[in-house]
């Protein structure tokens, strides 16, 4: 079973930049989460859908941060534009569906550095 | 509202058991979850824990939940140096829409 793809690995940009992230899920899984994990700390959810619509994203800066998911499957999440303290990783996961016993497969994450 | 809290650091002699530990907030949430982060790596599920049982093994793990206080535990037998990794304590917050909340994590240092 091939597992949650993260794109880039790696991204360096300078502050006031644009960038978009890229998560493609396991097939069939209907729950995506974005989450970002800063350097020390847990990961915080920022987002979360379930097929192609938003549960959750209380904790998404909608004035700077945006994310959707195409046709429940593939999702996107861009930064426009990013500040110095949107360094961190982040993360993407699935699941078959959650508040069940299923567990949430992540993606290795994508490091970002605003310099 | 949604907080789960571990202390930050362990460190513990290879061979030895280790005791890291978790509170959580929400006490309706039906599953709680210990997963595993290495360097460079993302978070993999080591074991989960339904709200109606109050001990799980899973060979070398063990997971014991105390729901009157709200706290979890996950005690590692025969510590090895494999073990070197952030832990991290979740739980489904069901306020609204079940969401899975993470602690900021429990460094464990495993030494020879």
């Amino acid at each position: 079973e091939a597992g949650v793809a993260q794109s880039p690995r790696y991204k360096i940009i300078e502050k006031r930049q644009s960038v978009a992230f890229w998560c493609n899920p396991i097939s069939g899984h209907a729950t995506l989460y974005w989450y970002q994990q800063i350097l020390g700390q847990g990961p915080k959810l920022l987002i979360q859908f379930q097929n192609n619509g938003v549960v959750d994203d209380s904790q998404l800066p909608k004035d700077r941060f945006s994310a959707e998911r195409l046709k429940g499957v593939d999702s996107t999440l861009k930064i426009q534009p990013a500040k110095l303290e949107d360094s961190a990783v982040y993360l993407c996961a699935s699941s078959l569906e959650i508040g069940r016993a299923t567990e949430a497969f992540f993606g290795q994450g994508t490091r970002l550095t605003v310099v | 509202g949604e907080d789960v809290e571990q202390s930050l650091f362990l460190s513990v002699r290879e061979g030895d058991s280790s005791v890291i530990n978790c509170t959580y907030t929400d006490s309706s949430s039906t599953y709680l979850y210990w997963y595993k982060q290495e360097p460079g790596a993302g978070l993999q599920l080591l074991t989960y824990i339904f709200s109606n049982m109050d001990m799980k093994q899973d060979q070398r793990l063990t997971v014991l939940l105390n729901k009157k206080d709200k706290h979890l535990s996950l005690r590692i037998a025969d510590t090895q140096t494999g073990d070197s990794a952030i832990y991290f304590c979740a739980e489904i917050f069901s306020g609204g829409y079940n969401k899975l909340i993470f602690g900021a994590g429990t460094r464990l240092a495993v030494h020879p």
